[in-house]
C-alpha cells in the first residue's frame, strides 16, 4: 500500500487529454513539493515535474502538473503513442522522514 | 552532459552483503547544488527511494531500510556507493542511482542494475 494513491491504469486515445491524480496528506503532498516522473517500458524513470509544476528542458508543454491541498494531477493533452507509460508522483513525507511514492498509473494509448 | 552508471553483482545468495557503485562522468560529484542517490525497483511493481547523500554531508535513509543501508561518496573517484546488508529475496530489484537536483526530483538516472538474490 502506497503513502500516494494514484489510478492503478487508465486509458485514452490519440490526441484526447488524460489527467492522472495523486492523492496524499497533509504531512506529504499538502507541506511539501510534489514530482512525476514517466517510465516508458523498460526504461529508468525519467522526471517530467519537480517542485509541483517545473518543467525540465526537454519536456514537452502537451504535459502539465498542478497541486492543491494534499493532492496533484498530471495532465497530458494531444496524447501520443510515445506517451503509452507508467507515470509517478514522489514527495517527501515529514512523518516518515523520507522520500514516498505513489504506487504508479500505467497509461495505455489505445 | 551528466551520465551515471551503476555496477553491481547481479546475483547474491540470501544474509550477503549487497555492494553497488555508480560512476558520475560529465559533471563532478562535488558539486554543490546536488544530493546523489538511490532508488529500487522490484520486478512489475513500483519505485521505492532508498537513501539520498550530499558529497560531503551525512547522509538519510529510508526508514524501513535504515538498519541495513549506508550510502557513502567517494570524490576522488567520482562516485557514491550503496551497501545493503543482510539480503533476501525481497531485495530483488533493479537498482538506479540518480543525481537529485532536490529531494526527491531526482534527474538524471543511471540505467540501473538487476539484482537478483536467490540460494
Amino acid at each position: 500500500q502506497s503513502v500516494l494513491t494514484q489510478p492503478p491504469s487508465m486509458s485514452g486515445t490519440p490526441g484526447q487529454r488524460v489527467t492522472i491524480s495523486c492523492s496524499g496528506s497533509s504531512s506529504n503532498i499538502g507541506s511539501n513539493t510534489v514530482n512525476w516522473y514517466q517510465q516508458l517500458p523498460g526504461r529508468a524513470p525519467k522526471l517530467l515535474f519537480y517542485t509541483n509544476t517545473q518543467r525540465p528542458s526537454g519536456v514537452p508543454d502537451r504535459f502539465s502538473a498542478s497541486k492543491s491541498g494534499t493532492s496533484a494531477s498530471l495532465a497530458i493533452s494531444g496524447l501520443q503513442s510515445e506517451d503509452d507509460a507508467d507515470y509517478y508522483c514522489a514527495a517527501w513525507d515529514d512523518n516518515l522522514s523520507g522520500v514516498v511514492f505513489g504506487g504508479g498509473t500505467r497509461l495505455s494509448v489505445l | 552532459q551528466l551520465q551515471l552508471r551503476e555496477s553491481g553483482p547481479g546475483t547474491m545468495k540470501p544474509s550477503e552483503t549487497l555492494s553497488l557503485t555508480c560512476i558520475v562522468s560529465g559533471g563532478s560529484i562535488s558539486s554543490t547544488n546536488y544530493y546523489w542517490g538511490w532508488v529500487r525497483q522490484p520486478p512489475g511493481k513500483g519505485l521505492e527511494w532508498i537513501g539520498n547523500i550530499y558529497f560531503n554531508g551525512s547522509p538519510y535513509y529510508n526508514p524501513s531500510l535504515k538498519s541495513r543501508v549506508t550510502i557513502s561518496v567517494d570524490t576522488s573517484k567520482n562516485q557514491f556507493s550503496l551497501k545493503l546488508t543482510s539480503v533476501t529475496a525481497a531485495d530483488t530489484a533493479v537498482y538506479y542511482c540518480a543525481r537529485f537536483i532536490g529531494v526527491p526530483a531526482a534527474d538524471p538516472w543511471g540505467q540501473g542494475t538487476l539484482v537478483t538474490v536467490s540460494s
